[in-house]
């Protein structure tokens, strides 16, 4: 069935740093994929998405390219800041006749420090 | 816009009580969907309602279902609660889905913390 796998964490960095956090899927089709970031005591937050292969999304630094080649959506952000210290989940989604659901990787913590 | 909106935030009840969450859509959203996140199974797929019916369901037990009424809002309902069923449940809402261009981005509420004692 369709899978979504991302790096384990926590991923450390100090302020500044580069990120990635990667991802991977597996899924029949050509799936629509999500980055969603959840903040600690919250719910989840839309980071970013794209529909089809090669769409780059990206908001408030972030980026992710949907690679249909190596099937990877790969979250990367130039310049982390402490504020971004949160888990993050990649996920597609899976369509069931007339809707969706989304399938979640198991999330990535991230810490960045002053 | 409002965004998502569930009731209550945290709610602690003991096994074998039942327990109602509330889900509030966005404004104009006709789709819900129900999540449950916890620390060993992550997040699950429950069931999503539109236009009052259930379309799909996720691998729960029978205790766990819910509904939607008129306006989109939609409840959750769990039975006979077990220590098992602590957990966050995350409600999200979206428009009508569109399966030509793909329109099928969910947005969450804050989540229910449910702790079963």
């Amino acid at each position: 069935g369709d899978s979504v796998t991302q790096m384990e964490g926590p991923v450390t960095l100090s302020e500044e740093a580069f990120l990635t956090i990667n991802c991977t899927y597996t899924a029949t089709g050509y799936p629509s994929l999500f980055w969603y970031v959840q903040y600690p005591g919250e719910g989840l937050q839309l980071l970013l998405k794209a529909t089809k292969a090669d769409d780059k999304g990206s908001n408030k630094g972030f980026e992710a390219t949907y690679r249909k080649e190596t099937t990877s959506f790969h979250l990367e952000k130039g310049s982390v800041q402490v504020s971004d210290s949160a888990v993050y989940f990649c996920a597609l989604t899976r369509r069931v006749d007339s809707s969706y659901k989304l399938i979640f990787g198991s999330g990535t913590r991230l810490l960045v420090r002053p | 816009k409002a965004g998502v909106t569930q009731t209550p935030r945290y709610l602690i009840k003991t096994r074998g009580q039942q327990v109602t969450l509330s889900c509030s859509p966005i404004s104009g959203h006709r789709s819900v969907s129900w999540y449950q996140q916890t620390p060993g199974q992550g997040l699950q797929f429950l069931f999503e309602y539109f236009s009052e019916t259930q379309r799909n369901k996720g691998n729960f037990p029978g205790r766990f279902s819910g509904r939607q009424f008129s306006n989109s809002r939609s409840e959750m309902n769990v039975s006979t609660l077990e220590l098992g069923d602590s957990a966050l449940y995350l409600c999200a809402s979206s428009p009508i889905p569109n399966l030509l261009t793909g329109q099928e981005t969910q947005y969450f509420g804050p989540g229910t913390r449910l702790l079963v004692l």
